[in-house]
């Protein structure tokens, strides 16, 4: 299995444009995951999606950000308009939920600057 | 709310050194804890996993123990390499749909 693909890995963009951050999770796994890392805050949660479907999005800063999970396979995190202080490294993740627990795997990250 | 701590913040020990890196979080109520690694510039890469039910796992000179009762985990490195520095995140995964906390990690230097 090739892991959790992110893209792209590094995106540079300027104040006010729209950003689109992909990612493609592990096949049969059925809950994805969009975390944040910044040296200030560490790594938060934004969303997370089981089978397809948001279930908690209370960790998304605002309505500048959304995200979708259109089916299995893949999913995207748009932030629109885009500002500086979501300049961040986004991570995408993904796990088999089960009753007993199942570890997370997680993509490379993208690297987003606005400026 | 899950509330998750790791101490040391960083840690800078000589090679060969056997080290501790600690874990404790406020709701005992886990399915699991899973331990990290990321270098810099890098995604995390799982370590190790243990189930609510497990005491410890074992993989190569790296031994994580958990102790649900008392909400603390340790990972524990035997004769440290430099090729083990880099943070050290553990993330406890609770609640519905195995929602994830991560601690703010423990940044680990091992000097040659």
């Amino acid at each position: 299995d090739a892991g959790v693909i992110q893209s792209p890995r590094h995106e540079v963009t300027e104040m006010g444009q729209e950003v689109t951050l992909r990612c493609k999770p592990i096949s049969g796994h059925n809950s994805l995951f969009w975390y944040r890392q910044t040296m200030m805050r560490g790594l938060e949660l934004l969303i997370y999606f089981n089978n397809n479907v948001p279930i908690d999005d209370s960790g998304m800063p605002e309505d500048r950000f959304s995200a979708k999970m259109p089916n299995a396979s893949f999913s995207t995190l748009k932030i629109q308009p885009s500002e500086p202080r979501d300049s961040a490294v986004y991570f995408c993740a993904s796990s088999l939920a089960r009753r007993q627990g199942y570890g997370y795997t997680f993509g490379s990250g993208t690297r987003l600057t606005v400026v | 709310k899950q509330e998750v701590t790791q101490i040391p913040a960083a840690l800078s020990v000589p090679e060969g050194e056997n080290l501790v890196l600690n874990c404790s979080f406020t709701d005992s109520a886990i399915y699991n804890l899973q331990w990290f690694r990321q270098d810099p510039g890098k995604g995390l890469t799982s370590l190790l996993l243990i189930q609510s039910s497990q005491r410890e796992q074992t993989s190569g000179r790296l031994n994580a123990s958990l102790d649900k009762s008392s909400g603390r985990s340790t990972l524990y490195i035997a004769a440290s390499q430099p090729g083990d520095s880099a943070t050290y995140l553990c993330a406890v995964h609770s609640g519905g749909y195995q929602k994830v906390t991560f601690g703010t990690g423990t940044k680990l230097q091992v000097i040659p």
